[in-house]
């Protein structure tokens, strides 16, 4: 199993970004798909899941209005749309499958987003 | 929702000595909590699930156990490749939190 995210890079505040999970064979399309962000030298913070028909989300308080989680199955591809981003949103994003509630059994080696003017 | 701490902060142990790792949560997460084992520069990885179900491929010297508010982590004999820094997450409700993490360092 392999998850591979993409898209980080550095972005000034009030911007967006997109990141991408791409999982390997059939890893993602019957898993729920986390994403979990650690700021430099912190610890994690959950911040969204998508279920694996794309039919439920949750969001962390944080991010609520300004990310979204959205998935393609066809494509194997979870996507985090992260708008009007803050300093404090500046993290190595990780993306992680789950089975249903379970929690994150593989996790992908993530992508550092950095939100500087 | 629901806040996790987790004590010591750090743990300074001998190679081939035993750890224990505590992890208490604001209030009841039943056995929906889930340990994860750190190492700088990688993802984390899934240790111990439902308080005390070891995921595919973990030494047995790894257990968990608990439930409700009070849980913790044991390390038998540790390794030198167990010297990382551990986390405690509930599953119970959402959002998903996470501990602060106790750090195992050699003494």
């Amino acid at each position: 199993v392999v998850l591979v995210e993409s898209g980080g890079g550095v972005v000034q505040p009030g911007r967006s970004l997109r990141l991408s999970c791409v999982g390997s064979g059939d890893s993602l399309n019957q898993h729920a798909v986390h994403w979990v962000r650690q700021a430099p030298g912190k610890g994690l913070q959950w911040v969204a899941v998508i279920s694996y028909n794309g039919r439920n989300d949750f969001y962390a308080d944080s991010v609520k209005g300004r990310f979204s989680i959205s998935r393609d199955n066809s494509k194997k591809i979870v996507y985090l749309q992260m708008n009007s981003l803050r300093s404090d949103d500046t993290a190595v994003y990780f993306c992680g499958r789950a089975w249903s509630t379970d929690p994150i059994d593989y996790w992908g080696q993530g992508t550092l987003v950095t939100v500087s003017s | 929702e629901i806040v996790l701490l987790q004590f010591p902060v750090t743990l300074s142990v001998s190679p081939g000595e035993g750890a224990t790792l505590s992890c208490r949560a604001s209030q009841s997460v039943s056995d929906n909590l889930a340990w994860y084992q750190q190492k700088p520069g990688q993802p984390p990885r899934l240790l111990i699930s439902r308080a005390s179900t070891r995921a595919s491929g973990v030494p047995a010297r790894f257990s968990g156990s608990g439930s409700g508010t009070e849980f913790t982590l044991t390390i038998s004999s540790l390794q030198s490749d167990d010297f990382a820094l551990y986390f405690c997450q509930q599953y119970n409700l959402w959002p998903w939190t996470f501990g602060p993490g106790t750090k195992v360092e050699i003494k």
